[in-house]
């Protein structure tokens, strides 16, 4: 069954420090793309950075990088320099290219960022 | 701002009643998907369009339905409704809607059922 799993409910970091937020995944299929999202408290739902399955490096944007360890079926989030602006929900979501690709999403990470 | 909008930003409504929510896609882009998010089932994922036809189905009741029009736009039709129904609702577009397309959210209509 296709799966993602964020293990932590809240995380706490000091501004300016870098944040690792977890996220493991469960697909059979061969292909598939993994995302981020943010979702501050106004409730948007804000696209951070992707990750295809066949990609060879790591996939970076700005102050976000994405730690794809294809074996281990994990594809964590690293922010780097946190500001207090990346207070949110973050969600990671997985999308299979096969079985009529739906897109999963996991539970979230509520970020706490302090001064 | 995604470019993709969504109409009503809120809607208050009663058991049973019926309601449409509408979703403009970002400029270009042929896919839209429906999802909804509630505080006990998180986000899910309810259906996808492409080019006016459906792509795939998720978690969509039978009282809910969606089409997507010639002109792109979509439309979610919430029937029946009951109190669990409560939720914040996301249309999302996509340029072409492989694994590897990105999805950018509208802002979302939060409906209320009382």
């Amino acid at each position: 069954a296709q799966k993602i799993t964020q293990t932590q409910p809240g995380m706490f970091v000091q501004e300016k420090e870098a944040v690792t937020l977890d996220c493991t995944y469960d697909t059979s299929d061969p292909s598939y793309g993994l995302f981020w999202y943010k979702q501050p408290s106004s409730g948007e739902m804000i696209f951070l950075i992707y990750q295809g399955s066949y990609d060879q490096q790591n996939a970076t944007e700005g102050r976000y990088s994405l730690n794809f360890q294809k074996a281990r079926k994990s594809a964590n989030l690293v922010i780097s320099a946190s500001q207090l602006g990346d207070s949110a929900m973050y969600f990671c979501a997985m999308r299979p290219n096969t079985g009529g690709f739906k897109t999963i999403f996991g539970a979230g990470t509520r970020l706490f960022v302090k001064a | 701002d995604s470019g993709v909008t969504q109409t009503p930003k809120h809607l208050i409504t009663a058991t049973g009643q019926r309601v449409t929510l509408r979703c403009s896609p970002r400029s270009g882009d042929l896919s839209v998907y429906w999802y909804q998010q509630s505080l006990d089932q998180g986000l899910q994922f309810l259906i996808q369009y492409y080019n006016g036809e459906e792509r795939a189905k998720g978690n969509i009741l039978e009282r809910f339905s969606a089409q997507q029009f010639p002109d792109l736009h979509s439309e979610l039709n919430l029937s029946s409704l009951e109190l669990g129904d409560s939720a914040l609702y996301f249309c999302a577009s996509s340029a072409s809607g492989g694994d590897a397309d990105t999805q950018y959210f509208g802002p979302g209509t939060r409906l209320t059922v009382l």
